[in-house]
């Protein structure tokens, strides 16, 4: 079966700019989520979908992080304005039952703010 | 805060040698999964495990947790350089009101040298 696509690989973008982040889950995927991973940390929980409905958003810093699931398929993370710190891997993640018995990631999209 | 330490942060061996790699927290949880993540792309599934006292074994690779259900270890037998990589544990466990979350360790790097 075809992976979690997800692109960009890579994006540079300078402080104050807006990106957009594109995912595609593994087909009949109904869960699909967007992690945060810093060079060196494990892997933090920005947003869970249920179909195109948040299931979470608790850590999802919603002044400038916005994410959607248009008809429970793909969805997009979008930064809006970017700051320094948010320079990371995302990673977005999609499984077929309870996350907490594992899932298939993305290979994840490096952004690097200047 | 329930946290889970991993140890060691970095390993670096010779090929063919054994090694294990330690994820332990004061908390009890669920359950736990194992991760290997290889530069530039997103972790991947090894294992997850459920039962105190589980063992699982992949190939070269074994797996336990421990009784108590608030450690586990994974065993390398003749590591190859193709298990060079980014180690990481991932538990559930139960916060007030029965919402579960899932914690993740920072990960232990292992370099297998040839």
């Amino acid at each position: 079966e075809a992976g979690v696509a997800q692109s960009p690989r890579y994006k540079i973008i300078e402080k104050r700019q807006s990106v957009a982040f594109w995912c595609n889950p593994i087909s009949g995927h109904a869960t699909l989520y967007w992690y945060q991973q810093i060079l060196g940390q494990g892997p933090k929980l920005l947003i869970q979908f249920q179909n195109n409905g948040v299931v979470d958003d608790s850590q999802l810093p919603k002044d400038r992080f916005s994410a959607e699931r248009l008809k429970g398929v793909d969805s997009t993370l979008k930064i809006q304005p970017a700051k320094l710190e948010d320079s990371a891997v995302y990673l977005c993640a999609s499984s077929l039952l309870d996350r907490f018995y594992g899932y298939t990631f993305g290979s994840g999209t490096r952004l690097t703010v200047v | 805060t329930q946290l889970l330490e991993q140890s060691p942060q970095f390993l670096s061996i010779q090929e063919g040698e054994n090694l294990t790699v330690y994820c332990n927290s004061s908390s009890v949880f669920s359950s736990l999964q194992w991760y290997r993540q290889e530069p530039g792309e997103g972790p991947v599934l090894l294992v997850t495990v459920v039962t105190g006292g589980e063992v699982k074994k992949l190939k070269r690779l074994t797996f336990q947790f421990g009784d108590a259900r608030k450690d586990s270890s994974l065993h390398i037998t003749a590591a190859q350089p193709g298990d060079t990589g980014l180690y990481l544990c991932a538990g559930t466990g139960f916060f007030a009101g029965n919402n579960r979350k899932l914690i993740w360790g920072l990960g232990t790097s292992l370099a297998v040298n040839p």
